[in-house]
């Protein structure tokens, strides 16, 4: 089945220790998205990629990167982890760039930062 | 960008139609209007998206009124597997406006 995928599920680091997380889709869309949700939060999203077109959130910290190195990959960064950014943190994918366009969720990867 | 107001949260009973409005007081003509569900621990899921007047598929129903200014997503029967938080979404085609996912509206079904 098509789908997007994250791993890992759990991620742990340390305080300052740069984490990388990773997605993958068989969708073949041109759109990759990361967000970040807190507990009991809504869904914020960090930045997206259309197609190798990297857009940042005006908001999102220098702390978070992203790569995208071909259509199926997209990566996110995370140089130097606070406590304050242990969270899941979604991908998703979609067509195209507009709202109409269906996002696909992966199931996320908990970071935990200790 | 359209702000949008959802309860934030409710409780029904197994068996029993639900409906959770959104308020969009700031829509625009080009935007439309998309509702997600989200389990624990996983990523949204897409539920319905709509225009204007009704839209309805195999999950659910959306109403919209003819100002526009809200919408009203209703859920037929539910069980205890759609407890879940709900979030509306508005946006235009352009795809110029962010997807801003707002507080969302925790539904507890209680058998």
């Amino acid at each position: 089945d098509a789908m997007v995928i994250q791993n890992p599920r759990y991620q742990v680091t340390q305080f300052g220790k740069p984490v990388t997380l990773s997605c993958s889709q068989t969708l073949n869309h041109n759109v990759m998205y990361w967000y970040q949700q807190k507990s009991s939060q809504a869904p914020k999203l960090l930045f997206h990629y259309y197609d190798k077109d990297f857009n940042n959130e005006a908001d999102t910290p220098d702390n978070f990167q992203s790569r995208r190195p071909n259509t199926s990959f997209c990566f996110l960064d995370i140089r130097s982890p606070g406590l304050g950014d242990a969270a899941m943190y979604l991908c998703a994918t979609s067509r195209g760039p507009s709202l109409q366009e269906t996002q696909y969720f992966g199931p996320g990867t908990r970071l935990l930062v200790l | 960008l359209a702000k949008t107001t959802q309860p934030i949260s409710m409780d029904s009973y197994e068996g029993q139609e639900v409906n959770i409005t959104c308020s969009h007081n700031n829509i625009a003509t080009n935007d439309y209007i998309t509702w997600y569900q989200q389990f624990p621990s996983q990523g949204p899921r897409f539920i319905i998206q709509g225009y204007k007047t009704k839209v309805t598929n195999e999950v659910a129903s959306l109403f919209i009124p003819a100002d526009r200014k809200s919408s009203t997503l209703s859920l037929p029967r539910v069980s205890l597997s759609d407890t879940a938080v709900y979030y509306c979404l508005v946006g235009d085609r352009s795809g110029n406006t962010p997807l801003v996912f707002g507080k969302g509206t925790r539904l507890s079904v209680i058998a």
